[in-house]
C-alpha cells in the first residue's frame, strides 16, 4: 500500500524558534496534500489543504503567516512553525493523495510528528 | 457544511463477543464515509470506505461497516473483536464538493478486554 512518512516524529524546540515538518510520499505522487493538528484524545483538525505547485488553503483560524505549507514536489509538503510557542505543541498529521481536489483516490496518512515547545 | 458524530467516547468489549463502533453524519449530496483507526502516538490507518454501491463495505482486519442513508449512519462492525483491536477510532465523511476535505468525528476508544 501508499506509504506515507513524516520527519521527525517528535521535536523538542524552545520558544521563539521555528521548527520545520516534513512529510513525503514514499511510493506515489502526491498530488494533495493536508495537514492536520490533533490535541491529546481528541479529533483532528485540518488546518491547510495544498496542491502541487500552489499556495496552501488554509482553514478558518489557522494562521498561515504562523504555519507555512509549502508543497514544492509531488513527493514533499513542509509545514513550518513559525516563532513557535508552548500552545502550538502538538501533534501534527500529514496526509497525501493521488488526484487533485475532485479525486476519490485514498487519503494515506503520516505517523505523526510529536511538537513540544518549552 | 458537514459533520459528523461519534455518539461514544468510549465502547468496551470482552475479546470474542461483536464490536461495533456507531457514527452518523449529516452532509450536502452523497456522502463519501471513511473509517480509520489510530494507535497510541500513531498516525491513521485506514480501514474502509463506502464511495457507492453495495451498502455494506467489507475492509481491513475483519472489520465491516454499513451504509444507512435513510438513517445517515456508517456504523463500523467486527464480530469477534481482539484484544489487539483496543485503538481509537474515527468516522470521517467528505461530500462530493467539498474539496476532498475529511471532516473527522471526536473518536471512539475501543477497549477489547481478555
Amino acid at each position: 500500500g501508499a506509504v506515507v512518512s513524516q520527519h521527525p516524529s517528535w521535536v523538542i524546540c524552545k520558544s521563539g524558534t521555528s521548527v520545520k515538518i516534513e512529510c513525503r510520499s514514499l511510493d506515489f505522487q502526491a498530488t494533495t496534500m493536508f495537514w492536520y493538528r490533533q490535541f491529546p484524545k481528541q479529533s483532528l483538525m485540518l488546518m491547510a489543504t495544498s496542491n502541487e505547485g500552489s499556495k496552501a488553503t488554509y482553514e478558518q483560524g489557522v494562521e498561515k503567516d504562523k504555519f507555512l505549507i509549502n508543497h514544492a514536489s509531488l513527493t514533499l509538503s513542509t509545514l513550518t512553525v513559525t516563532s513557535a510557542h508552548p500552545e502550538d505543541s502538538s501533534f501534527y498529521i500529514c496526509s497525501a493523495r493521488e488526484g487533485g481536489t475532485t479525486s476519490l483516490y485514498e487519503q494515506y496518512f503520516g505517523p505523526g510528528t510529536r511538537l513540544t515547545v518549552t | 457544511a458537514q459533520s459528523v458524530a461519534q455518539p461514544e467516547d468510549q465502547v468496551n468489549v470482552a475479546e470474542g463477543n461483536p464490536l461495533t463502533v456507531k457514527c452518523t453524519y449529516s452532509v450536502s449530496g452523497n456522502p463519501y464515509l471513511f473509517w480509520y483507526v489510530q494507535y497510541p502516538n500513531r498516525g491513521l490507518q485506514f480501514l474502509l470506505k463506502y464511495i457507492t454501491g453495495d451498502n455494506l463495505v467489507k475492509g481491513s482486519y475483519g472489520f465491516e461497516a454499513e451504509f444507512n442513508k435513510s438513517q445517515t449512519s456508517f456504523h463500523l462492525k467486527k464480530p469477534s473483536a481482539l484484544v489487539s483491536d483496543s485503538a481509537l477510532y474515527f468516522c470521517a465523511v467528505r461530500a462530493t464538493d467539498s474539496w476532498g476535505k475529511l471532516q473527522f468525528g471526536a473518536g471512539t476508544q475501543v477497549v477489547v478486554t481478555p
